[in-house]
């Protein structure tokens, strides 16, 4: 069983602060990661996409990977109110055919 | 113009009826999934299809029949609907099969289902 833990929040930020969003996954076979971001009521929405070992910087995000410990995570700088969502986690594993996997996601509210 | 798109947005019913939600992408994409996402927010796949043949077929009723009448369209049909059905239905598309940016998923809008 293939797992993807995701602490579910809400986690709190202030407006113009750094959000850390964490995510530890259990199959070692997974090599690609994606991170999507549903506001609610709406369908998730493509955030990022990481495949190498260390950072990977897109605007104000910031995708973190070391295969090693099987983390990865999502850094939000200068986070703003519009960036209150939940955050999904999901690597690409195998099994028998490529699929997403998703975590359970992290609810991040932004206080103004 | 919509990607991935899905008919209805709404759909309240009374337990033991038949429903279909359909699902349609202009992305040119070869693959397809249906994902249920229940109250918690947990986001499962149910199924996937590539060219129209069934390559995920996850552990969920026999009551849910997907079918692909081409690879543009994958439509789900719910037998005896009872009130554990209750989710949001979406589906998504993705262009590859290669393990890599390729997978990235587009979702349609969802598909509210309200079992009564």
């Amino acid at each position: 069983q293939k797992e993807v833990e995701q602490n579910s929040g809400p986690l709190s930020v202030p407006e113009g602060a750094i959000a850390s969003l964490n995510c530890t996954y259990s199959d070692r076979g997974s090599q690609s990661f994606f991170w999507y971001r549903q506001y609610s009521g709406k369908s998730p929405e493509l955030i990022m996409f990481i495949y190498s070992n260390g950072d990977k910087e897109d605007g104000r995000f910031t995708a973190q990977l070391n295969k090693a410990s099987q983390y990865v995570s999502l850094l939000i700088r200068d986070s703003q109110p519009s960036d209150s969502a939940t955050y999904l986690c999901a690597p690409v594993s195998w099994a028998g055919s490529y699929q997403l996997t998703f975590g359970k996601g992290t609810k991040l509210s932004v206080i103004p | 113009d919509t990607a991935v798109s899905q008919t209805p947005k709404y759909l309240v019913t009374q337990m033991g009826n038949d429903k279909s939600i359909k699902c349609e992408q202009n992305l040119g994409h070869d693959t397809m999934y249906w994902y249920k996402q229940d109250s918690k927010k947990f986001l499962k796949i149910m199924f996937s299809y590539n060219n129209k043949e069934l390559i995920i077929n996850e552990t969920v009723p026999n009551r849910f029949s997907p079918k692909s009448p081409d690879k543009a369209h994958l439509n789900l049909h719910i037998n005896s609907l009872e009130l554990g059905d209750s989710a949001v239905y979406f589906c998504a598309s993705s262009q590859g099969t290669s393990g890599g940016a390729g997978e990235t998923q587009y979702f349609g809008p969802g598909t509210r289902l309200l079992v009564l």
